[in-house]
């Protein structure tokens, strides 16, 4: 059973425009939400980070929005560029005392020129 | 610092064989953990290390062994492969969660089985 849910599966954007990709979870206990970026190829890299004492983070073009009342958190890219295509991954802490990370099903994104 | 090496890059195993997954990091970090990803399931936890000595089943535990006998390497061991544990598999590392939550993975093992 997936403690993150993600979605979409897939998006198609084009250059220039907004990619939002949504992440639910279940356990309120969860203090940390992050988002991973993998190229084809490569293991996935820390994009972008956010705790739950804070509603919006961003830094540069990604931005995390996070609604603890409906535990959901979101990244938004915005001014997609063809260099954002890549597969991204919501993570949260994995229940148990390690804190390790489990993490979404992903979304590959697609930015097209 | 070279961060966190896995070996081998791609591994093709008969169904029955067993193998070893190196990974290894350099950059003293305390917790190590080993993930597979497969299509539409997104990366599953399959077990870490909390230190040197000590290890736990993550997710999806079953038909693999690890070891920690130092801080820097974190093998895992399929003891007889099936074509179900055909996957990528990720070594990560990270500090102890107090200083940092994020982990530095590996660039994986693509493993088939047939």
């Amino acid at each position: 059973q997936q403690q993150v849910k993600q979605s979409p599966q897939s998006l198609i954007v084009q250059k220039g425009g907004i990619s939002i990709i949504n992440c639910a979870y279940e356990n309120t206990a969860f203090d940390y939400f992050p988002w991973y970026q993998q190229f084809p190829g490569k293991g996935p890299a820390l994009l972008i980070a956010i705790r739950p004492d804070v509603s919006e983070k961003k830094e540069g073009r990604f931005t995390i929005s996070f609604n603890k009342s409906a535990k959901q958190f979101s990244l938004h890219i915005m001014d997609s560029q063809p260099g954002d295509s890549a597969t991204y991954f919501c993570a949260a802490p994995f229940s148990g005392s390690a804190r390790q990370l489990t993490f979404g099903s992903g979304t590959q994104l697609t930015v097209l020129p | 610092n070279a961060g966190v090496t896995q070996t081998p890059k791609f591994q093709v195993l008969k169904t029955g064989q067993s193998m070893t997954l190196q990974c290894a990091q350099d950059m003293n970090h305390e917790y190590m953990s080993w993930y597979r990803q497969d299509p539409g399931m997104g990366l599953r936890l399959i077990h870490y290390s909390v230190g040197a000595g000590i290890t736990d089943q993550g997710e999806v535990p079953n038909g693999y062994n690890v070891s920690r006998s130092t801080t820097e390497d974190f093998p895992l061991r399929l003891l007889s492969a099936a074509p179900s544990q055909t996957s990528v598999y990720f070594c990560a590392s990270r500090s102890r969660p107090l200083i940092s939550y994020e982990q530095y993975f590996g660039p994986g093992t693509r493993l088939t089985v047939t």
